[in-house]
């Protein structure tokens, strides 16, 4: 596709479940980025990937969080046994490369996840 | 790691107005974006400054960068309310980390 995409653009689930989140970045595009924003927050950075490698998991906040990308391609951010406080919106971006000190991130539209 | 600080954090004008958001780096800025994010949407990539000095333009809204203040500013002319939205400034990967910066955001309403 022309640009990001992310699936499913909202999800609502019970609290204790375990949630997927897919991200489908621009095609050729090396390095894959996850944040997160809380209402009325800014953009919180959990993970990235270069290639099919994360060497920056610093951002994850707990271990219920985790992600995974294959094929330089699709990547799936999973939240085990969701709390009210990971309610926000999940954001993917992708962007040429990474490591090179200015690299346009490109975004994708978000998937919202209530946690009731 | 570098901070981006933006301001002001929220902004109500009035339909034709002009008006400038700011965006504060704490370290020196090499290069920086701007990002529009709509109520519930993504973000839509606006520009990106890389020189010092550099402008831009984009239909009404021209951003500056002067590296000598570590700053950025966004000027929207004769505003409409279709500039509503939340307006972010980013900064890329710098000293070895490959995790780019973004501001909390300004939150512009704009009212017709």
């Amino acid at each position: 596709g022309a640009g990001v995409s992310q699936s499913p653009s909202n999800k609502v689930t019970e609290k204790g479940k375990d949630v997927e989140l897919r991200c489908d970045p621009i095609s050729g595009h090396t390095a894959l980025y996850w944040y997160r924003q809380r209402l009325g927050q800014g953009l919180e950075f959990l993970i990235y990937f270069q290639g099919n490698s994360a060497p920056d998991k610093s951002g994850l906040p707990s271990d219920r969080f985790s992600a995974e990308r294959t094929g330089e391609s699709v990547s799936t951010l999973t939240i085990q046994r969701t709390q009210q406080e990971d309610s926000a919106v999940y954001l993917c971006a992708s962007s040429l490369y990474s490591g090179i000190l200015q690299e346009t991130q490109y975004f994708g539209p978000g998937t919202r996840l209530l946690v009731l | 790691s570098q901070e981006l600080e933006q301001s002001p954090q929220s902004l109500i004008v009035q339909e034709g107005k002009n008006l400038t958001i700011n965006c504060t780096s704490s370290k020196t800025l090499y290069g920086l974006y701007w990002y529009k994010q709509k109520y519930g949407e993504g973000l839509i990539f606006l520009m990106m400054l890389q020189k010092g000095g550099e402008e831009k333009s984009h239909e009404k809204i021209t951003a500056k960068l002067d590296e000598k203040k570590q700053q950025s500013s966004l000027h929207i002319t004769a505003s409409q309310p279709s500039h509503a939205g939340i307006y972010l400034c980013g900064a890329g990967a710098s000293g070895g980390s490959y995790i780019p910066t973004f501001g909390r955001g300004t939150s512009l309403i704009v009212h017709p």
